[in-house]
């Protein structure tokens, strides 16, 4: 059973451009998580998301960010017109069950880069 | 929201002896608190939880405890190893799912 995967896992933009991270959940796990961890930080929640629904955005950013988890296919945390400011690793988790009945597993995490 | 607060920001032990981390949360709804290790340039792995209806949890050279009056829950590593050494994050989630993570321990472990 592969565990959660990232992609990619570097990912350098220039100022203005946008990035876009993917996060594959493990086999059977419904319930994505995504975080941002800034350098020698501890993680911030961002986003909880299930199939199709966003069911907490309250660390997200209300501009330029956006977090989807279609119904095929893996969740995306998208960031339009990057600064400087969004460098940093960005980890998804994901877990089976949710209110906090199970365990979160977390990706290797995409280190985003903003020149 | 919830406030994870950990205690200390780093700390230096001899191989073979205890370490202790600290943290203590702000919503009392909170009922789950996991512990993470998280090495150099890698991913944040559990290594232990507890959850609010039991106090003390062990598992080999690491137990948590937790005290739900005082809203405070701490990670006991004994006998530390060298592999020990690494970042530890302890968390809190309640009814919400997500978790708030504490600022994170830089423990290392001298030979």
């Amino acid at each position: 059973n592969a565990g959660v995967m990232q992609n990619p896992r570097h990912l350098v933009r220039r100022r203005g451009q946008e990035a876009r991270l993917r996060c594959s959940p493990m086999k059977g796990h419904s319930h994505v998580y995504w975080y941002r961890q800034l350098p020698e930080e501890g993680l911030k929640f961002m986003v909880y998301l299930q199939k199709e629904n966003i069911i907490d955005e309250s660390g997200m950013p209300k501009e330029r960010f956006s977090a989807e988890f279609p119904k095929e296919g893996p969740s995306i945390l998208r960031i339009q017109q990057v600064v400087r400011g969004d460098s940093a690793a960005y980890f998804c988790a994901s877990s089976r069950l949710g209110q906090g009945r199970d365990e979160q597993f977390f990706g290797p995490g995409t280190r985003l880069t903003v020149l | 929201g919830e406030n994870v607060e950990q205690h200390p920001s780093t700390l230096s032990v001899q191989e073979g002896d205890s370490a202790v981390i600290k943290c203590t949360y702000s919503d009392s709804a909170s009922n789950y608190f996991p512990w993470y290790k998280q090495e150099l340039g890698k991913r944040p792995q559990l290594i232990i939880d507890i959850r609010s209806n039991v106090g003390e949890k062990k598992d080999q050279r690491i137990a948590v405890t937790l005290n739900k009056t005082a809203k405070h829950f701490s990670l006991h590593i004994t006998e530390t190893q060298p592999e020990d050494s690494a970042v530890y994050f302890c968390a809190a989630s309640g009814a919400g799912d997500k978790l708030s993570f504490g600022a994170g321990t830089t423990v290392t472990v001298r030979a």
